[in-house]
Parts: structure tokens; C-alpha cells; sequence
């Protein structure tokens, strides 16, 4: 079945310091790829997607990349802040499927 | 676009008891979803439903557990009897289309004593 293997966490890092969240996937066909983030005490909410292999997803100075000669989707910050912390998921869904399948998530701790 | 709303927030209960948690999905979503966080054991899919209908519950724990979607604004989980170990983060999610991401609620945190 569909499996989706991050890093495990936590990832302590001082401000401004460049983070990089490994993820890799297995599945068959060509599925969208996710990262989620969780903030304390909230649900998580999309980061960015990338559907397609070569595609890039970015937001709020995050990057991910879908790789599919590695089945990676690694999540890249420049310079990260304090209010990064919180704990990313990595996710996939097969193609034309509503169901996700998520990874166990990273815990991201930033100190100033 | 209010999001996914659930209640209640926080839910402390005695084990026997009987709690039902509630969702309200986005407007126009047809898909609904339950989840249960956990340390342990992470993120886990009980179920999820199309249009009202209930079409994968291999997830749920045990028959204590039970979900209702009566129409397509309003979804229940209902855990009778209550034990200890339900002790976990519930969420409630709603999508509306192939490939698209799942939008969150902010979660039930249900403590069982």
C-alpha cells in the first residue's frame, strides 16, 4: 500500500538557520504530494502541494520539490523564524483519490 | 468561509460515559472526514463519508465508536461507553475534489478519566 516515511523529529534550530524536513513516498502511479503544518493547539492546514513530478510548491518562504526518480518531496526553508515552530506533515494522495496518506509528522522547534 | 468547525474544544468525561463530538464541514464539501491523534500512534483515519454516506469505517476502533452524517452541514462521533484509552485529539476534515487538500478543523481534545 501507499506509505509516505519522514524524518522524525523534533528539529531544534536557531532563527535564520536553513531547514530542510525529509520525505519519502511510495505509491503506485503518479499521486499529489503535500505538506501540512500543525501549530499548537490547531488542525493542521496545507502548506503547499506539488502534482505533478518536476513541480515545485512553495509558501510563506517554504519549498518542496516532487522528485520522482527519488519519490521525495523534501521541505526547504531559507531562514527560519520562531513562529515556524510547529510540526509538519508530509502527505500523498493518489491520483483521482480523495484519501491522503500522511506521515507521522516532524516537530520544528526555532529559538530565538 | 468559516473552515471546519468542531465542538466541543475540550471534553473531559468519566469512563462509562457517553460523548459525542461534533463537525460542521465546509459548504460545498462533499467529503467528510474523522480522525484520531494520538503520540502513539499519530494521525489515524476512523472514517469518512460522500454525500452523507459513510463509505470506509475499517478505521474505527471498536463498536463503541459510531458516526452519523444526517445531512451534508452536520457530522457526529459518538463513543459509548468511554474508556481511558479514547483519551486522543479527534478532528474533523472536509475536501471537494480529487487531488485537492483536506482542510482541518481545530480539533476535540476528549480526556477520559
Amino acid at each position: 500500500g501507499d506509505s509516505v516515511t519522514q524524518m522524525e523529529g523534533p528539529v531544534t534550530l536557531s532563527e535564520e538557520a536553513f531547514l530542510t524536513i525529509n520525505c519519502t513516498y511510495t505509491a503506485t502511479g503518479y499521486p499529489s504530494l503535500f505538506w501540512y503544518v500543525q501549530y499548537p493547539g490547531e488542525g493542521l492546514q496545507l502548506l503547499l502541494k506539488a502534482t505533478k513530478a518536476d513541480d515545485k510548491g512553495s509558501n510563506k518562504g517554504f519549498e518542496a520539490t516532487y522528485r520522482k526518480e527519488t519519490t521525495s518531496f523534501h521541505l526547504e526553508k531559507g531562514s527560519v523564524q520562531v513562529s515556524d515552530s510547529a510540526v509538519y506533515f508530509c502527505a500523498l494522495s493518489p491520483r483521482g483519490s480523495y484519501i491522503p496518506t500522511f506521515g507521522r509528522g516532524t516537530s520544528l522547534i526555532v529559538h530565538p | 468561509d468559516a473552515g471546519v468547525i468542531q465542538s466541543p474544544r475540550h471534553e473531559v468525561t468519566e469512563m462509562g460515559q457517553e460523548v459525542t463530538l461534533r463537525c460542521k464541514p465546509i459548504s460545498g464539501h462533499d467529503y467528510l472526514f474523522w480522525y484520531r491523534q494520538t503520540m502513539m500512534r499519530g494521525l489515524e483515519l476512523l472514517i469518512y463519508f460522500n454525500n452523507n454516506v459513510p463509505i470506509d469505517d475499517s478505521g474505527m476502533p471498536e463498536d463503541r465508536f459510531s458516526a452519523k452524517m444526517p445531512n451534508a452541514s452536520f457530522s457526529t462521533l459518538k463513543i459509548q461507553p468511554s474508556e481511558p484509552r479514547d483519551s486522543a485529539v479527534y478532528f474533523c476534515a472536509s475536501t471537494h475534489g480529487r487531488d485537492s487538500p483536506l482542510h482541518f478543523g481545530n480539533g476535540t481534545r476528549l480526556t477520559v478519566t
